[in-house]
Protein backbone atom coordinates (compact mmCIF):
# COMPACT_ATOMS: atom_id res chain seq x y z
CA UNK A 1 0.00 0.00 0.00
CA UNK A 2 1.03 3.18 -0.94
CA UNK A 3 -0.58 5.49 1.47
CA UNK A 4 0.44 8.83 1.36
CA UNK A 5 3.40 10.07 -1.68
CA UNK A 6 5.06 13.44 -1.28
CA UNK A 7 7.60 14.41 -4.14
CA UNK A 8 10.57 15.44 -4.31
CA UNK A 9 11.88 14.52 -0.97
CA UNK A 10 14.38 17.52 -1.21
CA UNK A 11 14.59 20.82 -3.54
CA UNK A 12 16.35 23.66 -3.44
CA UNK A 13 15.21 26.93 -5.13
CA UNK A 14 16.37 30.31 -6.00
CA UNK A 15 14.70 33.50 -4.73
CA UNK A 16 11.50 34.22 -7.42
CA UNK A 17 11.61 30.78 -8.91
CA UNK A 18 8.48 28.70 -8.80
CA UNK A 19 7.66 24.89 -8.16
CA UNK A 20 5.06 22.23 -7.54
CA UNK A 21 5.06 19.81 -4.88
CA UNK A 22 3.28 16.63 -5.68
CA UNK A 23 1.11 15.05 -3.32
CA UNK A 24 -1.21 11.85 -4.09
CA UNK A 25 -3.27 9.18 -1.85
CA UNK A 26 -4.36 5.72 -2.78
CA UNK A 27 -6.59 5.45 -0.29
CA UNK A 28 -9.99 7.34 -1.43
CA UNK A 29 -9.67 9.89 1.27
CA UNK A 30 -11.47 13.14 0.80
CA UNK A 31 -9.95 15.17 3.16
CA UNK A 32 -6.30 16.31 2.11
CA UNK A 33 -4.05 19.34 3.72
CA UNK A 34 -0.58 20.71 3.49
CA UNK A 35 1.41 21.62 6.58
CA UNK A 36 4.75 23.59 6.91
CA UNK A 37 6.92 22.91 9.84
CA UNK A 38 9.08 25.10 11.11
CA UNK A 39 11.30 24.61 14.08
CA UNK A 40 9.86 25.20 17.26
CA UNK A 41 6.54 26.08 15.81
CA UNK A 42 5.10 22.60 15.13
CA UNK A 43 3.14 22.44 11.76
CA UNK A 44 0.75 24.80 10.41
CA UNK A 45 -1.72 24.41 7.97
CA UNK A 46 -1.22 25.71 4.68
CA UNK A 47 -4.59 25.06 2.42
CA UNK A 48 -7.01 22.02 2.59
CA UNK A 49 -9.94 20.20 0.66
CA UNK A 50 -12.64 18.51 1.56
CA UNK A 51 -12.94 16.84 -2.07
CA UNK A 52 -12.43 17.51 -5.96
CA UNK A 53 -12.84 20.69 -6.93
CA UNK A 54 -13.11 22.30 -2.95
CA UNK A 55 -10.26 24.11 -1.41
CA UNK A 56 -9.86 26.33 1.37
CA UNK A 57 -6.98 28.39 2.81
CA UNK A 58 -5.77 27.08 6.24
CA UNK A 59 -3.11 29.20 8.90
CA UNK A 60 -0.45 29.93 6.44
CA UNK A 61 -1.73 30.16 3.27
CA UNK A 62 0.10 33.16 1.76
CA UNK A 63 2.69 32.78 -1.28
CA UNK A 64 1.22 29.22 -1.94
CA UNK A 65 -1.30 27.91 -4.37
CA UNK A 66 -2.99 25.03 -4.40
CA UNK A 67 -6.20 22.52 -6.65
CA UNK A 68 -8.09 19.73 -6.38
CA UNK A 69 -8.67 18.26 -9.73
CA UNK A 70 -8.94 14.58 -8.53
CA UNK A 71 -9.14 12.99 -5.08
CA UNK A 72 -6.41 11.81 -5.65
CA UNK A 73 -3.82 14.23 -5.97
CA UNK A 74 -3.71 17.86 -4.39
CA UNK A 75 -0.85 19.54 -5.57
CA UNK A 76 0.86 22.84 -3.67
CA UNK A 77 2.40 25.52 -5.92
CA UNK A 78 4.96 28.26 -4.69
CA UNK A 79 4.38 30.95 -7.03
CA UNK A 80 7.33 33.18 -6.35
CA UNK A 81 10.02 31.10 -3.98
CA UNK A 82 11.06 33.36 -0.92
CA UNK A 83 13.34 32.56 1.80
CA UNK A 84 10.76 33.09 4.29
CA UNK A 85 9.26 29.61 2.66
CA UNK A 86 12.40 27.48 3.61
CA UNK A 87 10.61 24.74 5.62
CA UNK A 88 9.69 20.93 5.49
CA UNK A 89 6.18 20.14 4.07
CA UNK A 90 4.09 17.39 4.92
CA UNK A 91 1.23 16.58 2.76
CA UNK A 92 -1.62 14.63 4.66
CA UNK A 93 -4.97 12.88 4.13
CA UNK A 94 -7.98 11.40 5.89
CA UNK A 95 -11.31 10.43 5.76
CA UNK A 96 -14.05 12.93 5.79
CA UNK A 97 -17.27 11.92 7.60
CA UNK A 98 -18.67 15.05 6.89
CA UNK A 99 -19.01 15.45 10.76
CA UNK A 100 -15.24 16.36 11.27
CA UNK A 101 -12.29 13.43 10.48
CA UNK A 102 -12.93 10.43 12.15
CA UNK A 103 -9.90 8.99 11.77
CA UNK A 104 -6.58 9.57 11.49
CA UNK A 105 -4.35 11.77 9.31
CA UNK A 106 -1.56 9.68 7.04
CA UNK A 107 1.35 11.50 6.32
CA UNK A 108 3.65 11.63 3.30
CA UNK A 109 7.60 11.91 3.81
CA UNK A 110 7.48 15.32 3.73
CA UNK A 111 9.79 17.68 1.62
CA UNK A 112 12.79 19.42 2.96
CA UNK A 113 12.63 22.54 0.70
CA UNK A 114 15.53 25.14 0.75
CA UNK A 115 14.96 28.51 -0.95
CA UNK A 116 18.79 30.95 -1.62
CA UNK B 1 -8.44 31.26 18.90
CA UNK B 2 -7.98 27.53 19.10
CA UNK B 3 -4.29 26.85 20.44
CA UNK B 4 -2.20 23.90 21.45
CA UNK B 5 0.50 24.03 24.19
CA UNK B 6 2.96 21.53 24.71
CA UNK B 7 5.40 23.54 27.76
CA UNK B 8 8.33 20.65 27.58
CA UNK B 9 10.25 21.63 24.58
CA UNK B 10 12.63 18.54 25.51
CA UNK B 11 13.00 15.97 27.75
CA UNK B 12 15.15 12.84 28.69
CA UNK B 13 13.95 9.47 30.53
CA UNK B 14 15.90 5.95 31.31
CA UNK B 15 14.90 3.03 29.32
CA UNK B 16 12.69 1.25 30.69
CA UNK B 17 11.12 3.81 32.77
CA UNK B 18 7.94 5.97 32.92
CA UNK B 19 7.77 9.52 31.02
CA UNK B 20 4.70 12.02 30.87
CA UNK B 21 4.43 14.06 27.81
CA UNK B 22 2.04 17.42 28.67
CA UNK B 23 -0.19 18.79 26.14
CA UNK B 24 -3.01 21.61 26.86
CA UNK B 25 -5.38 23.04 24.36
CA UNK B 26 -8.51 25.50 23.50
CA UNK B 27 -11.24 25.84 22.07
CA UNK B 28 -14.46 26.79 22.40
CA UNK B 29 -15.70 23.19 20.99
CA UNK B 30 -17.15 20.41 22.43
CA UNK B 31 -16.95 18.28 19.22
CA UNK B 32 -12.95 17.08 19.03
CA UNK B 33 -10.31 14.74 18.09
CA UNK B 34 -7.19 14.83 19.96
CA UNK B 35 -3.98 13.29 18.70
CA UNK B 36 -0.13 12.46 19.93
CA UNK B 37 1.81 12.00 16.97
CA UNK B 38 5.41 10.91 17.21
CA UNK B 39 8.17 12.12 14.24
CA UNK B 40 11.26 9.83 14.57
CA UNK B 41 14.14 11.57 12.43
CA UNK B 42 13.09 9.58 9.61
CA UNK B 43 10.89 12.33 9.62
CA UNK B 44 7.80 10.56 8.86
CA UNK B 45 4.87 11.26 11.04
CA UNK B 46 3.35 8.87 12.79
CA UNK B 47 0.40 8.32 15.06
CA UNK B 48 0.90 7.46 18.40
CA UNK B 49 -2.73 7.05 19.94
CA UNK B 50 -6.05 9.14 19.56
CA UNK B 51 -8.92 10.16 21.65
CA UNK B 52 -12.43 11.28 21.18
CA UNK B 53 -13.53 14.80 23.58
CA UNK B 54 -17.40 12.80 23.81
CA UNK B 55 -15.07 10.01 25.55
CA UNK B 56 -14.36 9.76 29.19
CA UNK B 57 -12.85 6.44 29.19
CA UNK B 58 -8.63 7.59 28.56
CA UNK B 59 -7.48 5.61 25.47
CA UNK B 60 -4.78 3.48 25.85
CA UNK B 61 -2.29 1.41 23.07
CA UNK B 62 -0.34 -0.73 24.48
CA UNK B 63 2.53 1.30 26.26
CA UNK B 64 1.26 4.62 25.51
CA UNK B 65 -1.87 6.30 27.43
CA UNK B 66 -3.43 9.07 27.76
CA UNK B 67 -4.85 11.27 30.60
CA UNK B 68 -7.40 13.27 29.07
CA UNK B 69 -8.98 15.99 31.71
CA UNK B 70 -11.91 18.03 29.02
CA UNK B 71 -12.73 20.87 31.72
CA UNK B 72 -9.15 21.51 32.03
CA UNK B 73 -8.11 20.92 28.13
CA UNK B 74 -5.68 18.60 29.21
CA UNK B 75 -4.12 16.11 27.32
CA UNK B 76 -0.84 14.52 28.09
CA UNK B 77 0.75 11.35 26.96
CA UNK B 78 2.42 8.62 29.22
CA UNK B 79 4.73 6.11 27.91
CA UNK B 80 5.74 3.08 30.32
CA UNK B 81 8.85 0.81 30.10
CA UNK B 82 10.64 3.29 27.50
CA UNK B 83 12.19 2.02 24.93
CA UNK B 84 15.03 3.17 22.99
CA UNK B 85 13.24 3.61 19.66
CA UNK B 86 10.78 6.31 21.19
CA UNK B 87 13.44 8.94 20.86
CA UNK B 88 11.38 11.41 18.33
CA UNK B 89 9.87 14.63 18.78
CA UNK B 90 6.32 13.97 20.00
CA UNK B 91 3.42 16.21 18.66
CA UNK B 92 -0.17 17.24 20.61
CA UNK B 93 -2.80 18.01 18.26
CA UNK B 94 -6.81 18.74 17.94
CA UNK B 95 -9.15 19.02 15.61
CA UNK B 96 -12.68 20.20 15.74
CA UNK B 97 -15.97 18.84 14.04
CA UNK B 98 -16.91 22.41 12.71
CA UNK B 99 -13.07 23.29 12.10
CA UNK B 100 -11.13 21.42 9.24
CA UNK B 101 -8.15 23.57 10.47
CA UNK B 102 -5.55 20.78 12.86
CA UNK B 103 -3.72 22.35 15.37
CA UNK B 104 -0.45 20.83 16.18
CA UNK B 105 2.10 22.13 19.48
CA UNK B 106 5.18 23.40 18.89
CA UNK B 107 6.47 19.12 19.96
CA UNK B 108 8.37 17.95 22.54
CA UNK B 109 12.06 16.02 21.68
CA UNK B 110 12.07 13.00 23.73
CA UNK B 111 15.20 11.24 24.09
CA UNK B 112 15.64 7.71 25.81
CA UNK B 113 19.15 7.10 27.25
CA UNK B 114 20.33 3.66 27.56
Amino acid sequence: NAGVTQTPKFQVLKTGQSMTLQCAQDMNHEYMSWYRQDPGMGLRLIHYSVGAGITDQGEVPNGYNVSRSTTEDFPLRLLSAAPSQTSVYFCASSYWGGRGPNTEAFFGQGTRLTVV
Amino acid sequence: AQTVTQSQPEMSVQEAETVTLSCTYDTSESNYYLFWYKQPPSRQMILVIRQEAYKQQNATENRFSVNFQKAAKSFSLKISDSQLGDTAMYFCAFITYNNNDMRFGAGTRLTVKP
